[in-house]
Order: C-alpha cells, then structure tokens, then sequence
C-alpha cells in the first residue's frame, strides 16, 4: 500500500462547477499536510496547507481528517486555469522529506 | 521556482554512464532534498544533502544515488551506473526562506528532464 493514495482522475468539469479531491494517508504519525498544484513540465508549487481546523483561501478549502487519515480539497467556481495535476503531499516525519502522492488531473472545460 | 534553481534543464545520457545535476538554492537553507518525478509511478524523494557537505547514500531505490554539497547554496545529485528506469525529472527541493525547518512545505526547483538511452 503507498504511503499516500489519490485517485488519479482524470476529473473532468465543467467550468463554474465544485471538484472535490481526496487523499489517504497510512503514517498515523503524519503531522503535515500540504496540497500542491503542478502544471505540464513544470515544477510542484505549494497550493495551500492543510490545517485540522481546516482551511480556505478564495475557492479553495482544505480539510484534514486524523481520525480517517484523509485530507481533501474542494475547489468552487472551477476557471479553466484551474486545469493541472493536485498533489497530495504529506511531511514524512523528522527528516524533512515529503511524500507525495501520485497526484490527481484535473481538467476544466469551457 | 523562487529562490530553487537546476541545471541543466534537460539531460542526455547513455546508460551506464555516471551523471551529476545541480542545484542552486538560496543560501542558508541546511538541508536540500532530491525528488523524482516519474510518469506513472509519481514522486519520490531520492536523498538529501545538508549544509555541511555530509553525504547521504541511502536515497532509493539503491545507492546509486548520492548527493553532496560541495558549496552552501549548492547541492550535486550523483546517479552512479544510470539505468534506463532512471529516465525522469529529478526535482530539488528547500523549505521556504522564512520558515524554520521541520514541518514546512518546500520550494521546488523547476526540474531536470534526464533521459537515458
């Protein structure tokens, strides 16, 4: 079993419409909790953090579930920009290494 | 990405051959980590270098993989013996300039496609 599961997609919506991603964890230990977004060819970027108290940033909302080890991110009024593979990303304890889950694809059509 | 930066952006090699990639990183950060990014197969961090040059050979999947830090700001992935199942975007990675290190998100740079023929 990984580490950290997401479910590949691709999701494809409409523009305007609300997506909901999930995520899994099997580390109990996990203290961090990150959703990143990354476009073709480029580089992962830090999307937002995942707090317990959950959290929201414009039409975007995290929510962390300790008890389900589950983290999810609900994206509102999807843009067309909004297009890109949502990674999953857990701190992996005191190293400082990042485990990623194998990321989810999103696709918003006009 | 901000503050991260690789070179060279892509990377030919024929397999069996050693390569070496870099990383520039904003100065001060104690530890870089290396990931892999591989279709299919997603991400995985590789090994780590921290400020004072320690090596770290226990990247997966074996330890063919090495990194050093021959300057503070600067991180050297070592593929020994590539393989072509090493084919894929190598990503360094710092936490972010103003966060103290442990559980803080990281800085990505923007990668380096390796091809191995």
């Amino acid at each position: 079993r990984k580490e950290v599961e997401q479910d590949p997609g691709p999701f494809n919506v409409p523009e305007g419409a609300t997506v909901a991603f999930n995520c899994t964890y099997s580390n109990s230990a996990s203290q961090s909790f990150f959703w990143y977004r990354q476009d073709c060819r480029k580089e992962p970027k830090l999307l937002m953090s995942v707090y317990s108290s959950g959290n929201e940033d414009g039409r975007f909302t995290a929510q962390l579930n300790r008890a389900s080890q589950y983290i999810s991110l609900l994206i509102r009024d999807s843009k067309l920009s909004d297009s890109a593979t949502y990674l999953c990303v857990v701190y992996g304890g005191n190293t400082g290494k990042l485990i990623f889950g194998q990321g989810t694809t999103l696709q918003v059509k006009p | 990405g901000a503050g991260v930066s690789q070179s060279p952006r892509y990377k030919v090699a024929k397999r069996g051959r050693d390569v070496a990639l870099r990383c520039d990183s904003i100065s001060g950060h104690v530890t870089l980590y290396w990931y892999r990014q591989t279709l299919g197969q997603g991400s995985e961090v590789l090994t780590y270098s921290q400020s004072d040059a320690q090596r770290d050979k226990s990247g997966r999947p074996s330890g063919r993989f090495s990194a050093e830090r021959p300057e503070r700001s600067v991180s050297t992935l070592k593929i020994q013996r590539t393989e072509q199942g090493d084919s894929a975007v190598y990503l360094c990675a710092s936490p972010f300039p103003d966060q103290a290190q442990g559980n803080q998100p990281q800085h990505f740079g923007d990668g380096t496609r390796l091809s191995i023929l």
